[in-house]
Parts: structure tokens; C-alpha cells; sequence
């Protein structure tokens, strides 16, 4: 079965701080994507990134990193320097690609508070 | 800018009554999703449709019925409102094609007392 596992359920740090956000999926399927998205306080989820399942080179935009590590199904994410406007639910997803329906498999979501 | 609208943003109703939560799409896509978000559970599909008529049941269609006369529209029913159902109410769309990036909505804040 597939499954999305985000452990931490809530984070808090102070700003300037660096935060790494945790996922590890399961899934059967050689061909995949892996996708983060922020939903901020307004209720939106917003797409931040996505993988594919044969690129595992990691990604920085900005104060934002990727680690995706097939060896370990892991796709973690890293804000550097975090800020207060970083506060927000993160989801980790997962694509169903053998049922070519574009279903989503989602985690349980992480909190992260940043303070001043 | 692509968009995906919902009818309401907050929206309070009664136990046993029939609630329409409406979601809009511009971007002429195939699939579309309803989602229910609670604390601790994450994201979890109600239904999902992948043309006009057609639809498929997600992981939790207890209670809830779809429509989809049109591509752009996708209609969550809640045929008789329950407490249990109070929760944050997600629409997404996607495209048919990989890498299947879905599109949400502000979601919908429902209520039942």
C-alpha cells in the first residue's frame, strides 16, 4: 500500500533558525512524484515542489532545499534562516501513478511555528 | 493565473440538512478533488472525478454524494448534515496528464451544529 508519513506534528522555532520538515513514503511503484505544498494560515494549499522518482538530485530556491534519497524513501525539506511568514502546515504527497488517475497521497501535515 | 474557487469560505448549517459546497475550475482540467482536512488526519479524499459524469469514490465517501454536469464545476453534497462532518472542506484540480500537480481551492470551512 502506498503511505505518506509525516512524524513531526508540530515544530516551533525561533527566526533565523534552520528547520528541516521529515517525510518518508511507501510505495510500489518504480515511476512516481513526490510533491511538498504550504498551506498557510489563510487555508490555501500552495505547491512548493515536485520530484520524479529518477531525478534524486537535490533542489534550493531560495532559503528552501529538497533532500530526496530513494535509498532511504525519504524527501525532506530544509528552510534555512526561517522566518515568521515561514509559519504554516506542510504536507508531503505522493503520486498514484499506476492508476493513472492523478491521486494524491498525502501525510498527516506538520505545523511549523516560527516566533520573532 | 490559474484558479480554483469554492463557494464559500465559512459556511454553518444544521444537523439533517442538505449542503451543496460548490468548487470552480478555469484551467480546463480532466480531474477534480474533494478533500476533508482535520487535525492530525492531513488531507483525505472524498471523491474524485476525472470527467464530466464520471466520478470515483475516495477513501472516506460515507455520508457525501458529487456532481459534475460540467468540466469546470465539481459539487460536494452532503445529503443530511451531520456534526461529524464539521471539518475544513479542500477542492483541487489537476491535469490529466504527469506529473498530476493538483490545484486547490481556499478551502470551506463547514459547521454543523
Amino acid at each position: 500500500a502506498q503511505k505518506v508519513t509525516q512524524a513531526q506534528t508540530e515544530i516551533s522555532v525561533v527566526e533565523k533558525e534552520d528547520v528541516t520538515l521529515d517525510c518518508v513514503y511507501e510505495t510500489r511503484d518504480t515511476t512516481y512524484y513526490l510533491f511538498w505544498y504550504k498551506q498557510p494560515p489563510s487555508g490555501e494549499l500552495v505547491f512548493l515542489i515536485r520530484r520524479n522518482s529518477f531525478d534524486e538530485q537535490n533542489e534550493i530556491s531560495g532559503r528552501y532545499s529538497w533532500n530526496f534519497q530513494k535509498s532511504t524513501s525519504s524527501f525532506n525539506f530544509t528552510i534555512t534562516a526561517s522566518q515568521v511568514v515561514d509559519s504554516a502546515v506542510y504536507f508531503c504527497a505522493l503520486s498514484e501513478w499506476t492508476s493513472n488517475t492523478g491521486k494524491l497521497i498525502f501525510g498527516q501535515g506538520t505545523t511549523l511555528q516560527v516566533k520573532p | 493565473d490559474v484558479k480554483v474557487t469554492q463557494s464559500s469560505r465559512y459556511l454553518v448549517k444544521r444537523t439533517g440538512e442538505k449542503v451543496f459546497l460548490e468548487c470552480v475550475q478555469d484551467m480546463d482540467h480532466e480531474n477534480m478533488f474533494w478533500y476533508r482536512q482535520d487535525p492530525g488526519l492531513g488531507l483525505r479524499l472524498i471523491y474524485f472525478s476525472y470527467d464530466v459524469k464520471m466520478k470515483e469514490k475516495g477513501d472516506i465517501p460515507e455520508g457525501y454524494s458529487v456532481s459534475r454536469e460540467k468540466k469546470e464545476r465539481f459539487s460536494l453534497i452532503l445529503e443530511s448534515a451531520s456534526t461529524n462532518q464539521t471539518s475544513m472542506y479542500l477542492c483541487a484540480s489537476s491535469p490529466i496528464e504527469e506529473p498530476y500537480e493538483q490545484y486547490f481551492g481556499p478551502g470551506t470551512r463547514l459547521t454543523v451544529t
